[in-house]
């Protein structure tokens, strides 16, 4: 079953503006991961934050935990039109599951 | 460096064919192998996860089988496919521990007709 729950489904802005994303999930967590995938092409990995972490930072992107809430929000600050893919949530419960669970994505659209 | 190959990168069969992809990682020893499907603009379903050779978990019942008969080769198959098979499939593989993340492979796009 999908751990992972993304919206908006599909989220289209201008370039220059900032992009939140919002992934919301079901059972405890070791640690929440947000990957990218261009049209057609396999996911690639953008960032991870352990479930004792409340915000991490990498570069335009800006991602917070909220345990609590069992949700995450990925920012893409100053988007570009090379922005524009699929952006999935994906979770690893540990306890020695290593497993990982995926949402079912936003696609952000950054028109030029 | 670690890589990831999986092929073929496209494949058409017909309902009834017999179905066998490969994925096999390099640069790494003892991966955590997965086999994801992606029906179009939709997520991704874990259909087959194994932590070593031989050892297998399939995640959801279908018409799919995946075996791991060496430490970095991962195959998913199948006897006859249907036409809910159609979709693109992802071959991923992490290392040990509790924060590891995943890489993938290019995928395959299948169209049963």
């Amino acid at each position: 079953s999908q751990q992972g729950e993304e919206d908006p489904q599909a989220l289209s802005i201008q370039e220059g503006e900032n992009a939140t994303m919002n992934c919301s999930y079901k059972t405890s967590i070791n640690n929440l991961q947000w990957y990218r995938q261009n049209s057609g092409r396999g996911l690639v990995h953008l960032i991870l934050i352990r479930s004792n972490e409340r915000e991490k930072h990498s570069g335009r992107l800006r991602v917070t935990l909220d345990t609590s809430k069992k949700s995450s929000s990925l920012l893409i600050t100053a988007s570009r039109a090379a922005d524009t893919a699929s952006y999935f949530c994906a979770t690893s419960k540990g306890g020695g599951s290593e497993k990982l669970v995926f949402g079912k994505g936003t696609k952000l659209t950054v028109n030029p | 460096s670690q890589t990831i190959h999986q092929w073929p990168a496209t494949l058409v069969q017909p309902v009834g064919s017999p179905l066998s992809l490969e994925c096999t990682v390099e640069g790494t020893s003892n991966p955590n192998l997965y086999w994801y499907r992606q029906a179009a603009g939709r997520g991704l379903q874990l259909l087959f996860y194994s932590i070593g050779i031989d050892q297998i978990s399939s995640e959801v019942p279908q018409n799919l089988s995946a075996s791991r008969p060496q430490d970095r080769q991962f195959i998913l198959s199948s006897k006859k496919l249907l036409l809910s098979d159609s979709g693109f499939y992802l071959c991923a593989w992490s290392g040990r521990g509790a924060s590891v993340k995943a890489f993938f492979g290019q995928g395959t796009r299948l169209t049963v007709v």
